[in-house]
C-alpha cells in the first residue's frame, strides 16, 4: 500500500512570514490537491495539479502559491501569514477514477 | 450559494442507537462520496456512491440523483463511530466540494 505524507505536522508562524508546507505521495497518482479546513466549515480547495509542473487555482488560491516539481510531491506556500490565522491544511492525491482519493493527515497552522 | 448541505450539524447518540445523516446538493454532480474524519485525524473515504445503495458493515449509503440527495445510515452505533462525517461532491479533475459535516458523538 501507499502513503501520503505531510510535513510539518504542526507549524507556528509569525505575521507576515512566508511559510511552506510539503506533501509527498508514493501511489503514483497523477493529481494532487491542497485543501484548507477551518473549524466548523467544510474543506475548501486552494490549488490542485493534474501532472508534474501543472498548477490550477482552486476557490481559495489568493494568498497562496504552489509548486509541483515532481509527480510525487506538491508543496504549498502561504505567501504572507495572517495574524491569528488557525487552520488545518490537507493534501490529497487521486487517480483519474473518483473512487481512489487519499488524504494526508494534515498540517496544523497557527500564526501568532 | 452553498452547493452541499448536510444535516444535522451535530448529533449525540447512545451506543447501540442508529443514525441517519442527510446530504442535499444543489448542482449536478460527477459523483458523490462520504468521508469520515476522526478528531485531529485525516479523512478516510467511506463510500464512493454516485447512485443507488451501498453497504459496508454497519454503514449504508443511499444516493438518489434525481432528488439530489444522499444519506448515510449507521446502525448499532459504537463509541468508535464518533467523529465528523463529510458529504462530498466531485467535479472535473476530481475536485471535491465538501459539506460542512455532521459531528457525531456516541456515548457509552
Amino acid at each position: 500500500g501507499g502513503i501520503i505524507t505531510q510535513t510539518p505536522k504542526f507549524l507556528i508562524g509569525q505575521e507576515g512570514q512566508k511559510l511552506t508546507l510539503k506533501c509527498q505521495q508514493n501511489f503514483n497518482h497523477d493529481t494532487m490537491y491542497w485543501y484548507r479546513q477551518d473549524s466548523g466549515k467544510g474543506l475548501r480547495l486552494i490549488y490542485y495539479s493534474i501532472t508534474e509542473n501543472d498548477l490550477q487555482k482552486g476557490d481559495l488560491s489568493e494568498g497562496y502559491d504552489a509548486s509541483r516539481e515532481k509527480k510525487s510531491s506538491f508543496s504549498l506556500t502561504v505567501t504572507s501569514a495572517q495574524k491569528n490565522e488557525m487552520a488545518v491544511f490537507l493534501c490529497a492525491s487521486s487517480t483519474d477514477s473518483n473512487s481512489d482519493y487519499t488524504f494526508g493527515s494534515g498540517t496544523r497552522l497557527l500564526v501568532i | 450559494g452553498q452547493q452541499v448541505q448536510q444535516s444535522p450539524a451535530s448529533l449525540v447518540l447512545q451506543e447501540g442507537e442508529n443514525a441517519e445523516l442527510q446530504c442535499n446538493f444543489s448542482t449536478s454532480l460527477n459523483s458523490m462520496q462520504w468521508f469520515y474524519q476522526r478528531p485531529g485525524g485525516s479523512l478516510v473515504s467511506l463510500f464512493y456512491n454516485p447512485s443507488g445503495t451501498k453497504q459496508s458493515g454497519r454503514l449504508t449509503s443511499t444516493t438518489v440523483i434525481k432528488e439530489r440527495r444522499s444519506s448515510l445510515h449507521i446502525s448499532s452505533s459504537q463509541t468508535t463511530d464518533s467523529g465528523t462525517y463529510l458529504c462530498v461532491l466531485s467535479g472535473s479533475f476530481n475536485k471535491l466540494t465538501f459539506g460542512a459535516g455532521t459531528r457525531l458523538a456516541v456515548c457509552p
